[in-house]
């Protein structure tokens, strides 16, 4: 969730199979929410966002759920590419405030 | 799309020297810059919130004197991390708050730096 400092957990996800990243929030208060995919060595990457009156955005290969009731987002990759393997983050935002990052998952993808 | 250029990207230093890591906005003024600082396996920390023409405002477990950060310019901000120690070393990223269709927030390409 939106804890930090924690050590990543792993998702394997066989390569051309969906992948189902989840991440639980803490802040009721954010008024959207931003997944991020960052690569080794590299600066986090704009995926996608949702705004907290919606429970569900599509983009490319991608869909966020939003589930308030249970302060859960998810993060849906179709058809998962070896392109797709990096550390995927969700973030809660508020305002103008600076990103809260949760502890992140490794996605690996098996060719 | 709104691009925050960060360099060095990799820099190694003795320690007890001091290294500045710079961000700049392209082509879009940033007031507000945010720092964050990623140890190995782990998430983004905030470090620190910049805005243009103030004081930095740190978070809880930074020390200012140690992480020194100037934003003189809406196109320009610094860290310093002064009397480097290996304890320091990590990915240094900053982030620039913008109005995108990003909703707000672009990243540099982080900065690993390695005291040795």
């Amino acid at each position: 969730g939106e804890s930090v400092g924690l050590h990543l957990p792993t998702l394997s996800v066989q390569e051309g199979d969906n992948s189902i990243i989840n991440c639980a929030y803490s802040n009721s208060a954010s008024d959207y929410f931003i997944w991020y995919k960052q690569e080794s060595g590299k600066g986090p990457q704009f995926i996608i966002d949702i705004r907290s009156n919606m429970d569900k955005r599509q983009g490319q290969r991608v869909t966020v759920l939003l589930n308030k009731t249970v302060k859960h987002l998810s993060l849906q990759i179709a058809a998962t590419q070896p392109g797709d393997s990096a550390v995927y983050f969700c973030a809660g935002v508020s305002g103008n405030t600076p990103l809260v990052f949760g502890k992140g998952t490794r996605l690996s993808v098996i060719a | 799309g709104a691009v925050v250029s960060q360099h060095p990207s990799r820099v190694i230093c003795k320690s007890g020297t001091s290294v500045k890591i710079e961000c700049r906005s392209l082509d879009f003024q940033a007031t507000t810059m945010f720092w964050y600082r990623q140890f190995p396996k782990q998430s983004l920390m905030l470090m620190a919130t910049s805005n243009e023409g103030s004081k930095a405002t740190y978070e809880q477990g930074v020390e200012k004197d140690k992480f020194l950060i100037n934003h003189a310019s809406l196109t320009l901000s610094t860290l310093t991390v002064t009397s480097a120690h290996p304890e320091d070393s990590s990915f240094y990223i900053c982030s620039a708050l913008t109005r995108d269709s990003s909703y707000g927030y672009t990243f540099g390409s982080g900065t690993r730096l390695t005291v040795v």
